[in-house]
């Protein structure tokens, strides 16, 4: 299996530009989740879904950030209009199920940089 | 409200054996994850404790004591690509993961 994938790796935009990151789980994995990750405060949930459904978007920072997974295997996280301090590496995992004992697999990130 | 606390440094020497703990205040428990994630890296699994005990694989071990929540990751005859930092993270009772900062673990000749 390819494992997690993300795209782009890279992106650097200016502020008030629309960001979208994308991710595609590992096939038939049911849980899909968006971390966000900066020196300063670690690696935190923003989202996560379960069968394609959002279960828990209180990580989400503000109405700026908005994701979606329209099908098993993509899901999109948005930032519209993006600031400088959206810089940050985004990761997006996933893993077997929800509720039980399994480990979350992470992509390779998005280093997100707004100037 | 939730935590999990880890020293934010450590300094090892090549070949030796290095102790990294975690403690952790969470609105209940189902597991302990330990993973390991390189400068520039995605984080990637390490272990996993729900029972009080010692897991060991390999070179790294880790260990739970739910009583007093606390766990360690141990790793022996430390070598230079364990230059890393080492994610806790508690799965609380709504099954979330709870991340800690990371301990960089220092590694040198």
């Amino acid at each position: 299996d390819a494992g997690v994938i993300q795209s782009p790796r890279h992106e650097v935009t200016e502020m008030g530009q629309e960001v979208t990151l994308r991710c595609k789980p590992i096939s038939g994995h049911n849980s899909l989740f968006w971390y966000r990750q900066t020196m300063m405060r670690g690696l935190e949930l923003l989202i996560y879904f379960n069968n394609n459904v959002p279960i828990d978007d209180s990580g989400m920072p503000e109405d700026r950030f908005s994701a979606k997974m329209p099908n098993a295997s993509f899901s999109t996280l948005k930032i519209q209009p993006s600031e400088p301090r959206d810089s940050a590496v985004y990761f997006c995992a996933s893993s077997l199920g929800e509720g039980e004992v399994e480990t979350q697999y992470f992509g390779p990130g998005t280093r997100l940089l707004v100037l | 409200g939730q935590n999990i606390d880890q020293p934010t440094e450590m300094t090892a020497t090549e070949g030796a054996i290095v102790q990294i703990n975690c403690t952790y205040q969470t609105s209940g428990f189902n597991g302990l994850f330990w993973y390991q994630q390189h400068a520039g890296e995605a984080p990637t699994f390490l272990s996993y404790n729900v029972l009080d005990g010692l897991e060991e694989k390999g070179r790294f071990s880790s260990f739970l004591s739910r009583s007093k929540g606390y766990s360690y990751l141990l790793l022996k005859e430390l070598q230079m690509k364990d230059s890393a930092s080492y994610l806790c993270a508690v799965r609380d009772s709504n099954y979330q993961l709870i991340w800690g900062a990371g301990t960089k673990l220092i590694i040198k000749p």
